[in-house]
C-alpha cells in the first residue's frame, strides 16, 4: 500500500519568502513521487515528478523537491515566493511501475501575502 | 493542443436522479483516468482505461457508478441514483503510453452538487 501525507492544510507566506510544502511518504516499493498544482478553476498540472535518477528533482516555475529516503519526504520548495504561485498543491505517490494508479495526499493550500 | 475537457463544469442535481459526466481525452492518449475529490479529503483514483478496456476498476465506490469509453476516444461517467455522499469534484486525465514515466495530464474538473 502507498500513501502520501501533506503537513498543513493552510500555508502562508509574504511574497519574496521561502516557499516549504512538506510531504512525507508510505510506501513499501521504491516509489514514484510527484507535486502538482491547482490554480483557481483549472485541472491539476504536474510541478515535478522523481524518477530516482537524482534526489534533487527541479520542476518549473522555479519549484524544487528533494528526494530523502531516510525521511520518507519529498517537500516542495521555492526560494521566493510570487504572488501568482498562490493556489493548492498536492503531493503524489505511485508505485505500480506499470502504469501511474496515482495516490495524493490532501492538498495545501498555498496564500502568498504581498 | 487541446488538453483534457470535461463537460459540464457544474452538475446540481437531487438525490436518486441520474448525472452523466463526460471527459474528452488528448488526442491520441490511450490511457484515460478517473479521480474524484470529495470536499477535504484527498483527489482518490476510481478507474483506469487503456483504449476502451478497463484496465483498473478498483476505486469505484459501488455499482451505482458506470464508466464507460467506447470506441477509445472520449469516456462517460454515469452516477445513478446519485447519493448525497457522490458530491464531489470529478477528475480525468489522459496520459500518452503506458508507463509510469508517463505524466497525466488532468482536466478541470466537474463539481458535482448532490441535494
Amino acid at each position: 500500500a502507498q500513501s502520501v501525507t501533506q503537513l498543513g492544510s493552510h500555508v502562508s507566506v509574504s511574497e519574496g519568502a521561502l516557499v516549504l510544502l512538506r510531504c512525507n511518504y508510505s510506501s513499501s516499493v521504491p516509489p514514484y513521487l510527484f507535486w502538482y498544482v491547482q490554480y483557481p478553476n483549472q485541472g491539476l498540472q504536474l510541478l515535478l515528478k522523481y524518477t530516482s535518477a537524482a534526489t534533487l528533482v527541479k520542476g518549473i516555475n522555479g519549484f524544487e523537491a528533494e528526494f530523502k529516503k531516510s525521511e520518507t519526504s519529498f517537500h516542495l520548495t521555492k526560494p521566493s515566493a510570487h504572488m501568482s504561485d498562490a493556489a493548492e498543491y498536492f503531493c503524489a505517490v505511485s508505485n505500480s511501475g506499470g502504469y501511474q494508479k496515482v495516490t495524493f495526499g490532501t492538498g495545501t493550500k498555498l496564500q502568498v501575502i504581498p | 493542443e487541446a488538453g483534457v475537457t470535461q463537460f459540464p463544469s457544474h452538475s446540481v442535481i437531487e438525490k436518486g436522479q441520474t448525472v452523466t459526466l463526460r471527459c474528452d481525452p488528448i488526442s491520441g492518449h490511450d490511457n484515460l483516468y478517473w479521480y474524484r475529490r470529495v470536499m477535504g479529503k484527498e483527489i482518490k483514483f476510481l478507474l483506469h482505461f487503456v483504449k476502451e478496456s478497463k484496465q483498473d476498476e478498483s476505486g469505484m465506490p459501488n455499482n451505482r457508478f458506470l464508466a464507460e469509453r467506447t470506441g477509445g476516444t472520449y469516456s462517460t461517467l454515469k452516477v445513478q441514483p446519485a447519493e448525497l455522499e457522490d458530491s464531489g469534484v470529478y477528475f480525468c486525465a489522459s496520459s500518452q503510453a503506458r508507463g509510469w514515466t508517463d505524466t497525466q495530464y488532468f482536466g478541470p474538473g466537474t463539481r458535482l452538487t448532490v441535494l
